[in-house]
């Protein structure tokens, strides 16, 4: 079964300052894609930054960027110069690479606090 | 492009009565998700709909129902609500692609009093 796991429940960062949330994952399945979601006290979850199993290369969208590391089935996330908009919960999240469905598996959520 | 809507956005029933939720996604968007969302549990997969198919359903009692329309628009149904049922429920829908994400809406906050 897949399973997504978050260790940290809370993190804090100083404004403009680098964090990383961590986020492991167990599959027995090679073709997967993983992402990271958003979500602000307005409820909505935000799409930040997807990565593809297959590629080796580190996914990066602006100040996001993730550490892949298929191996360890780790995918962390790193949010340079971080500001006050930062502030959410995060997820990480694991789909299964195939066309029966689009059932994706959630972490527990990492709690982000910036700090001014 | 409107992003998925939500309806709505809160709502407070009863123990043992039912309720319908609605969820309209991004045009062009032919699978829609439900989740639920609790501190506890965090998000749980309820089910998942394509061209009017129930594609993929979770782990819930047949309580938590589903539907597709014609025009992509999902609704979800709790009948005999129980307390355990309050929670923020999400829905979200997506292209068909597998590598694309979800595109999530605002939410229902349902309380169950």
């Amino acid at each position: 079964a897949q399973t997504v796991t978050q260790s940290q429940p809370e993190m804090s960062v100083q404004e403009a300052e680098t964090v990383t949330l961590s986020c492991t994952y167990d599959t027995s399945e090679s073709d997967y894609y993983l992402f990271w979601y958003k979500q602000p006290p307005s409820r909505q979850m935000i799409l930040v930054i997807r990565q593809e199993a297959y590629k080796q290369q580190n996914a990066t969208e602006n100040r996001f960027s993730v550490n892949f590391q298929k191996a360890a089935k780790s995918f962390s996330l790193k949010i340079s110069d971080s500001q006050l908009g930062d502030a959410a919960m995060y997820f990480c999240a694991y789909r299964w690479g195939s066309n029966t469905g689009n059932q994706f598996y959630f972490g527990t959520g990492t709690s982000l606090t910036v700090i001014p | 492009k409107a992003g998925v809507t939500q309806t709505p956005r809160y709502l407070i029933k009863t123990r043992g009565q039912q309720v319908t939720l609605s969820c309209s996604p991004i045009s062009g968007h032919r699978s829609v998700s439900w989740y639920q969302q609790t501190p506890g549990q965090g998000l749980q997969f309820l089910f998942e709909y394509f061209s009017e198919t129930q594609r993929n359903k979770g782990n819930f009692p047949g309580r938590f129902s589903g539907r597709q329309f014609s025009n992509s628009r999902s609704e979800m149904n709790v009948s005999t609500l129980e307390l355990g049922d309050s929670a923020l429920y999400l829905c979200a829908s997506s292209p068909e692609g597998r590598a694309d994400g979800y595109t999530f809406g605002s939410g229902t906050r349902l309380t169950v009093v």
